[in-house]
């Protein structure tokens, strides 16, 4: 079975703090993809990342970093100097063996001015 | 629109009634996916069509659910003897290949309130 926890329901944080939202994963795939996605407050979940379980690199795109560890079975994903606009609910997602994407319960991440 | 559409945006009904729900994905993608998200929940994953053939259907809860995409381009949703269980935002996504090898793009999905 896969199943994908996100530990954190709410996040809120001042403008300009860092803030790191977890996830963690299950999953018997030797093959599998992570992902993040955002859902603002519009209901359209917005693409992010998407990681192959044989890349652990971390990888940065601008304000975004993720950090991927096959040994703790997790995918976090830390905003640099949050922003208002960063304020949205984010889903850590796992794919494996077939085309069905498990998600998490997703955090909702609250950036105040 | 470049964008997955979906209609209606919203949709209020009684129990006991009929409901389609549907989709018109990016031009172009033959990957055409259903997921259902609850409230606080994450999408659950519902139904995959690979042209005009549904691939998965794992994820439609009972017989109540269909779907079909019979020209591989838009979809539709259908649900019979509608509970107020299925009360959620049904979500459309559409990719290039399917999602082994390319992303997901999400429609803004339509909420169905069954009283």
């Amino acid at each position: 079975a896969q199943k994908v926890t996100q530990a954190q329901t709410e996040i809120s944080v001042v403008e300009k703090e860092d803030v790191t939202l977890d996830c963690v994963y299950e999953t018997r795939d030797t093959t599998y993809y992570l992902f993040w996605y955002k859902q603002p407050p519009s209901g359209e979940l917005v693409f992010l990342i998407r990681r192959n379980s044989f890349d652990e690199q971390n990888e940065i795109s601008g304000r975004y970093s993720w950090n991927f560890q096959k040994s703790t079975s997790s995918f976090n994903f830390t905003i640099t100097a949050s922003q208002v606009v960063d304020s949205a609910v984010y889903f850590c997602a796992l794919q494996g063996g077939s085309e069905k994407l498990v998600f998490g319960k997703g955090t909702k991440l609250t950036v105040n001015p | 629109g470049a964008g997955v559409s979906q209609t209606p945006s919203n949709k209020v009904t009684e129990k006991g009634k009929y409901v389609e729900l549907r989709c018109d994905p990016i031009s172009g993608h033959t990957a055409l996916y259903w997921y259902r998200q609850s409230l606080g929940q994450g999408p659950e994953f519902l139904i995959y069509f690979q042209g005009t053939g549904a691939a998965d259907d794992s994820g439609l809860p009972n017989d109540r659910f269909f779907a079909v995409r019979p020209e591989g381009s838009v979809s539709t949703l259908k649900i019979q003897r509608t509970e107020r269980g299925d009360s959620a935002v049904y979500l459309c996504a559409s990719s290039a290949r399917g999602a082994y090898t390319g992303e997901l793009f999400f429609g803004e999905g339509s909420r169905l309130t069954v009283l």
